[in-house]
C-alpha cells in the first residue's frame, strides 16, 4: 500500500519568504507527526497531531511555525518569514493511536534551504 | 522513559546475521522496546517492537532477555542496504501525550561486501 508522501521533496526559498510544506499519512493513521533533521543531527520533534487536534506543539521553535491537519488526514507546515537557520529536512510521520502510536512510518521528507 | 545503551558502531559481512545489541537496564514493566534504522539521506524507518516476548518480522527478530535489561535486534541475513544507523528505543505504549520520538546515537552499522 502506499507509505507517507511529502511535498515537495526539495524546497529552495530566499530568506523573508512564507514556504509550506505537504504530508499526506497513510490511509487509517489516527496520528501524525511533523519533524525536522538538520544536517548530520538528531530529529528533532515539532509538533504532534491525533485527528485534526494538536495535543503536543510544544516542539515548535517559534510562533513563525504553524501546522493544521484537516479532516483527520493531509497535513500542511508552513514556516513565515523564513530564516536560514530553518534550513533542514522537514520529515512527517504517521502512526496508528493507541498502543501502536510508536509505529510510525515516516515518508521521504522535504529538504528545505533557505538562501 | 528508560535510557538506553547501544555499541557506537558494527561492521558485519554482507549474508551473515546482525546482530545489534541495546542496553536498557533501568526499564519498566509498561516500557516496550522499539527498534528503528535511518539510511543514509533518508527518513528513519520502523522495524519491530516487543514487550517480553521474542519477535519477529519480515525485517528482523527482536530477542528480549528474561530480565528485560537488554535485547538484540538480529538481521538474518544483512546485505549492503542494512548498512545504516540503527535506534533502539524504549517507550511506555499508548496515548499519554507524549507520542514523540526521540532518537539517541545509535549504532552505526556497516555491511561489508
Amino acid at each position: 500500500g502506499a507509505g507517507v508522501s511529502q511535498s515537495p521533496s526539495n524546497k529552495v526559498t530566499e530568506k523573508g519568504k512564507d514556504v509550506e510544506l505537504r504530508c499526506d499519512p497513510i490511509s487509517g493513521h489516527t496520528a501524525l507527526y511533523w519533524y525536522r533533521q538538520s544536517l548530520g543531527q538528531g530529529l528533532e520533534f515539532l509538533i504532534y497531531f491525533q485527528g485534526n487536534s494538536a495535543p503536543d506543539k510544544s516542539g515548535l521553535p517559534s510562533d513563525r511555525f504553524s501546522a493544521e491537519r484537516t479532516g483527520g488526514s493531509v497535513s500542511t507546515l508552513t514556516i513565515q518569514r523564513t530564516q536560514q537557520e530553518d534550513s533542514a529536512v522537514y520529515l512527517c510521520a504517521s502512526s496508528f493511536g493507541g498502543p501502536r502510536v510508536y509505529e510510525q512510518y515516516f515518508g521521504p521528507g522535504t529538504r528545505l534551504t533557505v538562501t | 522513559d528508560a535510557k538506553t545503551t547501544q555499541p557506537t558502531s558494527m561492521d558485519c559481512a554482507e549474508g551473515r546475521a546482525a546482530n545489534l545489541p541495546c542496553n536498557h537496564s533501568t526499564i519498566s514493566g509498561n516500557e516496550y522496546v522499539y527498534w528503528y534504522r535511518q539510511i543514509h539521506s533518508q527518513g528513519p524507518q520502523y522495524i519491530i517492537h516487543g514487550l517480553k516476548n521474542n519477535e519477529t518480522n519480515e525485517m528482523a527478530s527482536l530477542i528480549i532477555t528474561e530480565d528485560r535489561k537488554s535485547s538484540t535486534l538480529i538481521l538474518p541475513h544483512a546485505t549492503l542496504r542494512d548498512t545504516a544507523v540503527y535506534y533502539c528505543i524504549v517507550r511506555v505504549g499508548g496515548n499519554f501525550g507524549n507520542e514523540k520520538l526521540t532518537f539517541g546515537t545509535g549504532t552505526r552499522l556497516t555491511i561489508i561486501p
